[in-house]
C-alpha cells in the first residue's frame, strides 16, 4: 500500500526556519497537503495543493514540491508553531497520511 | 460559521457495535463530500472512509482496516453524517473526527472529535 514518510521530529530555535519533508512515490503525480495539530485539538489545514495557503494561515507557512518529496517550510518559527505536522496525499481514491512530525521550538 | 459536531462515542466491548453521528452547519451539506478520520491514542492520523455527495453518485470508499465492518451514510435532510461501526476491535480505539473532504481528496474542515474506546 502507498506510504508517505516523514521524519519523526524536527527541532528549531525561535526565529529560525523549520523544514519538514514528506516522501512518497506518487507525489510527482498527486498533490500534497499539510495539517497542523496541537495537543488536544483537531488538525488544521495549513497548505493545500502542494503550495497554496488557506485564508487565515500566516504567510510564514509555505509548501514546495520536488520529485517524490514535498516540503513544509515555516519561516521565522514562533513558539506557537510547536505542534505535530502531517502530510497527506491520495492513492487513487484513498487518502493517505504521513506518520507525522513533531516540531519542537527550542 | 462552518461547524461539525461529532457525538456517539463511548466504551464498547470487543465485537460490539457503535454508531457515530456528525451534525453539520454553516454550509450546504448535501453538496459536500464527507469523511471520517481517526487517531489512536498517541498515534497519527488515519483516514477511515468517505461518502460523496448524491450529485457525485453518493458512493463510499473505505480504508482496508475497516472495510466490511464500518458503514458511512448520510441524511441530507438532517445535515447529518453517520459512521456505523460493527465487529469492533481493540485497535479501533481512537478519537474519530468528522471532516469535509474536497474533490481533490483533502480535508478542509474538521470537527473536534469523539472518543471511542473498545475494551473488555
Amino acid at each position: 500500500s502507498y506510504e508517505l514518510t516523514q521524519p519523526p521530529s524536527v527541532s528549531v530555535s525561535p526565529g529560525q526556519t523549520a523544514r519538514i519533508t514528506c516522501s512518497g512515490d506518487a507525489l510527482p503525480k498527486q498533490y500534497a497537503y499539510w495539517y497542523q495539530q496541537k495537543p488536544g485539538q483537531a488538525p488544521v489545514l495549513v497548505i493545500y495543493k502542494d503550495s497554496e495557503r488557506p485564508s487565515g494561515i500566516p504567510e510564514r507557512f509555505s509548501g514546495s514540491s520536488s520529485g517524490t518529496t514535498v516540503t513544509l517550510t515555516i519561516s521565522g518559527v514562533q513558539a506557537e508553531d510547536e505542534a505535530d505536522y502531517y502530510c497527506q496525499s491520495a492513492d487513487s481514491t484513498h487518502v493517505v497520511f504521513g506518520g507525522g512530525t513533531k516540531l519542537t521550538v527550542l | 460559521e462552518v461547524q461539525l459536531v461529532e457525538s456517539g462515542g463511548g466504551l464498547v466491548k470487543p465485537g460490539g457495535s457503535l454508531r457515530l453521528s456528525c451534525a453539520a452547519s454553516g454550509f450546504t451539506f448535501s453538496n459536500a463530500w464527507m469523511s471520517w478520520v481517526r487517531q489512536a491514542p498517541g498515534k497519527g492520523l488515519e483516514w477511515v472512509g468517505r461518502i460523496k455527495s448524491k450529485t457525485d453518485g453518493g458512493t463510499t470508499d473505505y480504508a482496508a482496516p475497516v472495510k466490511g465492518r464500518f458503514t458511512i451514510s448520510r441524511d441530507d435532510s438532517k445535515n447529518t453524517l453517520y459512521l456505523q461501526m460493527n465487529s469492533l476491535k481493540t485497535e479501533d480505539t481512537a478519537v474519530y473526527y468528522c471532516t469535509t473532504e474536497t474533490s481533490y481528496y483533502y480535508m478542509d474542515v474538521w470537527g473536534k472529535g469523539t472518543t471511542v474506546t473498545v475494551s473488555s
